[in-house]
C-alpha cells in the first residue's frame, strides 16, 4: 500500500540548533513529495517539494530537506532552528502518474525552545 | 492562504442538519480539493475536482457531497449521513503543477 510515514510525533529541538524531521514514503514510481507547516487554526503553508534534480531541496524560511531513494526518505531540515518554527509539520506524497491524489503523514509537532 | 477563501471559519451544525462549507477561491486554478483534519491522523481527502463539472470521490467521501459548478467554487455538504463530522475542513487548489495550495480552514462542531 502507499504511505507517507512521520514517525516522530513531536521534536524538540533548543534555539540555534539544528532540526530534522523525518518523512518515510511508499509509493509505486517516482516519487513527487512535499512539505507543508501549520500554524495553530490556520491552512497548510507550502514549504518545498521535490520533483527530480538535486536531492538537496531548498524551500521557505531557509529550510531545506534531502531526497534519499535507497531508504526512501526525505527528511526536513533547518541548520538553526527558531522559536517562530514551532508548527506542525506535514509531508506528503503524490501518487502515481496520471493522478494528483496526494496523501498525508500524520504530522510532526516541532517545538523549539528558547 | 492567498486568493482562497473558506466560510465560515466556526460552524456548527445540529443533530440531522446538513451544512455546506464554502471554498472560493481568484487563483484561476483548475484542481480543488477537500481534505479533512483530525488530531493525529493528518489530512484525509475526502473529494476532488480536476475541472469544472467533475468531480471524484476521495478515501472519506461517505456522508458529504460537493458541486463544480464554476471554476472558482466549490462548496462541501456535510450531510446528516455524517455521524462524526466534528473537524478541521481544509480546501486546497492546484494550477496545473505539483503544489497545493491551502485555504485557512473551516472548524465544524456539532452542538
Amino acid at each position: 500500500a502507499q504511505s507517507v510515514a512521520q514517525p516522530e510525533d513531536q521534536v524538540n529541538v533548543a534555539e540555534g540548533n539544528p532540526l530534522t524531521v523525518k518523512c518515510t514514503y511508499s509509493v509505486s514510481g517516482n516519487p513527487y513529495l512535499f512539505w507543508y507547516v501549520q500554524y495553530p487554526n490556520r491552512g497548510l503553508q507550502f514549504l518545498l517539494k521535490y520533483i527530480t534534480g538535486d536531492n538537496l531541496v531548498k524551500g521557505s524560511y531557509g529550510f531545506e530537506a534531502e531526497f534519499n531513494k535507497s531508504q526512501t526518505s526525505f527528511h526536513l531540515k533547518k541548520p538553526s532552528a527558531l522559536v517562530s518554527d514551532s508548527a506542525l509539520y506535514f509531508c506528503a506524497v503524490r501518487l502515481g502518474s496520471g493522478t494528483y491524489k496526494y496523501i498525508f503523514g500524520t504530522g510532526t509537532r516541532l517545538k523549539v525552545l528558547a | 492562504d492567498g486568493g482562497i477563501t473558506q466560510s465560515p471559519k466556526y460552524l456548527f451544525r445540529k443533530e440531522g442538519q446538513n451544512v455546506t462549507l464554502s471554498c472560493e477561491q481568484n487563483l484561476n486554478h483548475d484542481a480543488m480539493y477537500w481534505y479533512r483534519q483530525d488530531p493525529g491522523q493528518g489530512l484525509r481527502l475526502i473529494y476532488y475536482s480536476q475541472i469544472v463539472n467533475d468531480f471524484q470521490k476521495g478515501d472519506i467521501a461517505e456522508g458529504y457531497s460537493v458541486s463544480r459548478e464554476k471554476k472558482e467554487s466549490f462548496p462541501l455538504t456535510v450531510t446528516s449521513a455524517q455521524k462524526n463530522p466534528t473537524a478541521f475542513y481544509l480546501c486546497a487548489t492546484r494550477l496545473s503543477g505539483e503544489t497545493q495550495y491551502f485555504g485557512p480552514g473551516t472548524r465544524l462542531l456539532v452542538l
